[in-house]
């Protein structure tokens, strides 16, 4: 059975810090996917990474992808405050006729001023 | 882009009642998913389906139902709803790319009273 483990579950930081949201899954796979959700909406594609080594940067975030170590990060630069979210990964099997995607339970994010 | 609509964002039904709930997705996807989301829970699976008329529990089927009569439409029923079924509920759908990228709904959020 596919995990997927986020850490942390919660993070509160101050506007201007960097941090980072860790992913670990336990099989193989090289197709990891980033989620946000704000309060009370569903939940909006950030990023896709395909394979090993793979990184993708939108604004103040940032995503990687070790399929080696089985780990993905999301970092955050410079946070701002409308970056307060919770944040989910997901996996896929990795092969063609398995359409389902194992979520992590989601880093709720809080920017303070 | 890609456009899941669900038939309610709040629902409020009494215990014993029938509930249907409806997605309807424009971009001709073949796989659609139904999730419930529960604060500390994450997402979790219920049903999905790959193709029309053609379905697969999830992780927790259990008191739902699902039909998929047509390639955009998926609904979820409730056969006879139960305050434990209070919850949110979204709808993803997806197809083929290399990949599965999920697309999410804008949630329902039920309320069995």
């Amino acid at each position: 059975e596919l995990k997927v483990e986020q850490n942390p579950l919660f993070l509160s930081m101050q506007e201007g810090k960097n941090y980072t949201i860790y992913c670990n899954y336990s099989t193989t796979s090289d197709r990891l996917y980033w989620y946000r959700q704000d309060p009370g909406k569903s939940l909006e594609s950030l990023f896709v990474l395909l394979s090993n080594g793979a990184v993708k940067q939108e604004g103040r975030l940032m995503a990687s992808l070790d399929t080696k170590a089985r780990l993905s990060t999301l970092h955050i630069t410079a946070a701002v405050h409308d970056l307060s979210a919770t944040y989910f990964c997901a996996v896929d099997m990795n092969n063609f006729g398995n359409e389902k995607l194992t979520f992590g339970t989601g880093t709720r994010l809080t920017i303070i001023p | 882009d890609v456009k899941v609509t669900q038939s309610s964002r709040y629902l409020v039904k009494r215990t014993g009642e029938k509930v249907f709930l409806e997605c309807v997705q424009d971009m001709d996807h073949e796989n659609m998913f139904w999730y419930r989301q529960d604060p500390g829970l994450g997402l979790r699976l219920i049903y999905f389906s790959y193709d029309v008329k053609m379905k697969e529990k999830g992780d927790i089927p259990e008191g739902y139902s699902v039909s998929r009569e047509k390639k955009e439409r998926f609904s979820l029923i409730l056969e006879s709803a139960s305050t434990n079924q209070t919850s949110m509920y979204l709808c993803a759908s997806s197809f083929f790319n290399g990949f599965y990228e999920q697309y999410f709904g804008p949630g329902t959020r039920l309320t069995v009273t």
